[in-house]
């Protein structure tokens, strides 16, 4: 069965330096794999996705994601974290079809100015 | 397209009553599903619809709750009769077939005195 882990609940981060917000997945076939934030009392944003091709995908507010298909990964990075990033980030994973996306449990990222 | 619109934002009622969450969403997409947020469970899959037929269902926590879609543009999730442990926030989300991205509503925050 296919499954996403976020081996972190919380990540903090100082404001300015680079974050990294941690995500596996377990799925047969190739995997279409997305990150999305939760911003407080809103709904869930799309930030990007992979489907196939580069494995360095870039998405929306400068975060960037990096496949990484022999471990499994799919780890979310900015190079420069700011206080507005501060919001709760969910990573995502689909075997191929329109299925169901399978979502991890979600990192609380805290960047602290 | 002014995105996933769901109604209402709040909802405050007390045990054993019925509540009517409802869901506009965006025009095209073919994909519709409910999702409930809580601290303790995380985002959970309720229930998704197809061109408005329910497919999988397997999410719905018990006969109390049912969602149906009568046409394209307007889907409810009902839960009947609601109890305290209901309490959460409810998200509705659509998709196109062809693309892989879920579009989510702002949410309706329930709480079931």
């Amino acid at each position: 069965a296919q499954s996403v882990a976020q081996p972190e609940d919380q990540v903090n981060v100082a404001e300015g330096n680079p974050l990294t917000v941690k995500c596996t997945y377990s799925v047969s076939g190739n995997p279409y794999l997305f990150w999305y934030v939760q911003y407080p009392n809103r709904g869930l944003q799309f930030l990007l996705k992979y489907i196939t091709g580069d494995n360095l995908v870039k998405g929306s507010y400068g975060f960037e994601a990096e496949f990484n298909k022999s471990q499994t990964s799919f780890h979310l990075k900015k190079p420069s974290a700011l206080v507005s990033d501060s919001a709760l980030y969910f990573c995502a994973v689909r075997p191929s079809g329109n299925t169901p996306l399978v979502f991890g449990k979600g990192t609380r990222l805290s960047v602290i100015a | 397209d002014a995105g996933v619109i769901q109604s209402p934002r709040h909802e405050v009622t007390e045990m054993g009553q019925e509540v009517t969450l409802r869901c506009k969403p965006i025009s095209g997409h073919d994909y519709l599903f409910w999702y409930r947020q809580t601290m303790m469970r995380g985002l959970e899959l309720l229930i998704y619809f197809n061109n408005n037929v329910p497919i999988d269902d397997s999410g719905m926590p018990e006969d109390r709750f049912s969602a149906k879609m009568p046409n394209a543009s307007f889907s409810t999730l009902k839960i009947q009769p609601s109890e305290p442990r209901d309490s959460a926030v409810y998200f509705c989300a659509s998709s196109l077939l062809g693309t892989d991205t879920q579009y989510f509503g702002p949410g309706t925050r329930l709480t079931v005195l």
